[in-house]
């Protein structure tokens, strides 16, 4: 099975703060992806990584900033986090047939 | 013209019921239709996908129907259980590239026992 793991499930910070949310895939997967899930607005996609140090801007990249040194480990960092930054944050890895598969995702609040 | 609409936002379905999701493409060279479903505090996991060569795909009691005329696609639940209720979600994407998914907005269903 694969397996998507990311570093916290529950996070609280400050305004102002810098933020690292890591995410680990264990299938040797390309391509690795940042959502962000809002209600009603569905997931949304920050940033996605198809190779080491290889990155894209998704559809909201603005606030956030990403790094991949190795493969099986993609980071997104929030910069000064803001209130309007809170939210659920998902991050995912995709097989070879499309397939993409979810961590269980990161709760993070900016106080 | 990367939108993916899904309606309805919510649906409550007696058990038993087959509850229908609804979602609509503009984008004509998507050609990769997954679902995924997300329980409270769960990432969403892939449930089936289709692709525009055919126009049905079945697995166990969840069945996705393609319309490739009409851009459309559902999502229905035969025999519904107060165990498949979650958020659903469509999505779509391109093969070629990054295989960037777009996302539906979900549908939170109920299952009534």
């Amino acid at each position: 099975d694969v397996k998507v793991t990311q570093s916290s499930r529950y996070l609280v910070k400050r305004t102002g703060e810098k933020v690292f949310l890591e995410c680990v895939q264990d299938m040797d997967h390309e391509n690795m992806f940042w959502y962000r899930q809002d209600p009603g607005l569905g997931l949304r996609l920050i940033y996605f990584s198809y190779d080491v140090k290889m990155k894209e801007k998704g559809d909201i990249p603005e606030g956030y900033s990403v790094s991949r040194e190795k493969k099986e480990r993609f980071s997104l960092i929030l910069e000064s986090a803001s209130t309007n930054q809170t939210s659920m944050y998902l991050c995912a890895s995709v097989s070879l047939l499309y397939e993409q598969y979810f961590g269980p995702g990161t709760r993070l609040t900016v106080t | 013209q990367q939108q993916v609409k899904q309606s309805p936002q919510s649906l409550i379905v007696q058990k038993g019921g087959i509850p229908i999701i609804n979602c609509a493409y503009e984008n004509t060279a998507f050609d990769y239709f997954p679902w995924y479903q997300q329980f409270p505090g769960k990432g969403p996991a892939l449930l089936i996908a289709i692709r525009p060569d055919v126009s049905e795909k079945k697995e166990g009691r969840f069945t996705i129907s393609f319309n490739k005329s009409a851009k459309q696609f559902s999502l229905h639940i035969m025999d519904s259980q107060p165990g498949d209720s979650a958020t659903y979600f469509c999505a779509a994407s391109k093969s070629q590239g990054a295989q960037k998914l777009v996302f539906g907005q979900g549908t939170r269903l109920t299952i009534n026992p």
